[in-house]
């Protein structure tokens, strides 16, 4: 399976400021997914990112809070912009397994961010 | 809406116990997964169910699909302390959406 690397593992940040997360992936992949999860919560989709096209976004969910990049095929970024606390959230990459979602996902360490 | 509904959310077992955790889905689907996240961690596959019937089993855990019903389950046999953690099913709709359930957080008491 798609190994991935997500950093930075843990941020805290003041409010008003912008985050990057990085995730590299050492195989290409068609689609890349990224997740937010609450304190104690489940994981919510925030948006699917396709290589070449704009990413697309679940309800409640905005390009301008979220934007995301997809450079290629290895590689995507999740910006948390203009954060406040409740942006405090464990925020996963995943990608399908080789051969598709027949194999599962893999997901990434997990950045976990502390607004302030 | 899609709704991934796990019962009971929280649970508290003895060692050497067995239950069940229960997943239900509220739409059609015949490829349900399911994860395990220990604290502070990413989440580890644990079973790929792909068919309506399918049973996947690895050491104390065993996964089922029923996907006529919308259900799965994972059953915990003769339960250790290892295998205290959050356990989450989803459920893959069409291959570009998945949904994860509210979590199970299982802790084993020794």
């Amino acid at each position: 399976s798609a190994v991935i690397s997500q950093k930075p593992s843990r941020d805290i940040c003041q409010r008003g400021t912008s985050l990057t997360i990085q995730c590299q992936v050492d195989s290409q992949v068609t689609m890349m997914f990224w997740y937010r999860q609450q304190p104690g919560q489940s994981l919510t989709l925030i948006a699917t990112a396709n290589q070449g096209s704009e990413a697309t976004y679940e309800s409640g969910f905005v390009i301008d809070k979220f934007p995301i990049s997809r450079p290629n095929l290895t590689f995507s970024t999740l910006t948390v912009s203009n954060m406040s606390p409740e942006d405090s959230s464990i925020y996963l990459c995943s990608v399908e397994g080789q051969g598709g979602s027949f194999y599962g996902y893999t997901f990434g360490s997990g950045t976990r961010l502390t607004v302030v | 809406e899609l709704k991934v509904e796990q019962n009971p959310l929280f649970l508290s077992m003895q060692e050497g116990k067995n239950y069940t955790i229960y997943c239900n889905y509220s739409t059609t689907s015949d490829r349900l997964y399911w994860y395990r996240q220990d604290p502070g961690k990413s989440l580890e596959s644990l079973f790929v169910l792909l068919s309506n019937g399918a049973v996947k089993q690895e050491g104390r855990l065993m996964a089922s699909l029923d996907t006529k019903a919308r259900l799965s389950t994972l059953h915990i046999t003769a339960a250790v302390h290892d295998l205290s953690a959050t356990y989450f099913c989803a459920v893959d709709t069409d291959g570009n959406q998945f949904y994860f359930g509210t979590g199970t957080s299982l802790t084993v008491i020794p």
